[in-house]
């Protein structure tokens, strides 16, 4: 069975410092594996996905991941925070059939 | 501008009443979904459809059901609300053309609130 793990449900940055959040699945196929982002009051938003081809992964907003199957990690960094991306992110990983799973989301906040 | 709708976007109801929370896409997508969000949880899918007249129960029990009469609208309803039943609820659709990746296109989501 698939699973996510997002370690950290709350990770607190200042505007300008290295953003990581991380994130371990468990897959008994090759993943395809997800990070969203949630701003407030709104849905998810794709960020960017992984599917196979390369390892480093760039997304929008400056966003990118590295999946690392060694590791079972697909961990998302961001260089340089800013305030806009203060939100909530998941790491998501396609299950069998057409089922998603959703980690439990890390909430990011940028400080000033 | 193709999109995924849901409404109402907010929703306040007392105990006992029959709800329906709507939710449209202009995507033409085959493939949506209805999940529950709670706050520092999981997304929980709770009903699923692969197209027309096809809708299947996902893998948090609810007591919600769901149709798909027509490609673009998946409306999920509660026939009695319950205070259990306050959570947020998104909808979501994906593709399963060929090359497409799963990817899944998320509405607004409605927040309910059973009083």
């Amino acid at each position: 069975a698939q699973s996510v793990t997002q370690l950290g449900s709350h990770v607190s940055v200042s505007e300008g410092a290295l953003v990581l959040l991380r994130c371990n699945y468990s897959s008994s196929v090759p993943p395809y594996l997800f990070w969203y982002v949630q701003y407030p009051n709104q849905g998810l938003q794709l960020l960017l996905k992984y599917t196979s081809a390369a390892t480093l992964v760039k997304g929008i907003n400056g966003f990118e991941a590295e999946f690392k199957k060694s590791e079972t990690s697909f961990h998302l960094t961001k260089p340089s925070a800013h305030m806009s991306d203060a939100a909530e992110y998941f790491c998501a990983v396609r299950g069998r059939g057409f089922k998603t799973i959703f980690g439990a989301g890390t909430r990011l906040f940028v400080k000033a | 501008e193709a999109d995924i709708y849901q409404t109402p976007r907010y929703l306040v109801i007392g105990t006992g009443k029959k709800i329906t929370l709507e939710c449209s896409q202009t995507m033409g997508h085959d493939k949506m979904y209805w999940y529950q969000q709670d706050p520092g949880m999981e997304l929980h899918l709770i009903h699923y459809s692969y197209g027309v007249n096809s809708t299947e129960k996902g893998d948090l029990s609810s007591e919600s059901t769901v149709s798909r009469i027509r490609t673009e609208h998946f409306p999920l309803t509660l026939e009695s609300a319950r205070p259990s039943h306050t959570s947020q609820y998104l909808c979501a659709s994906s593709d399963l053309g060929q090359g497409q990746d799963y990817e899944q296109y998320f509405g607004p989501g409605t927040r309910l609130t059973v009083t």
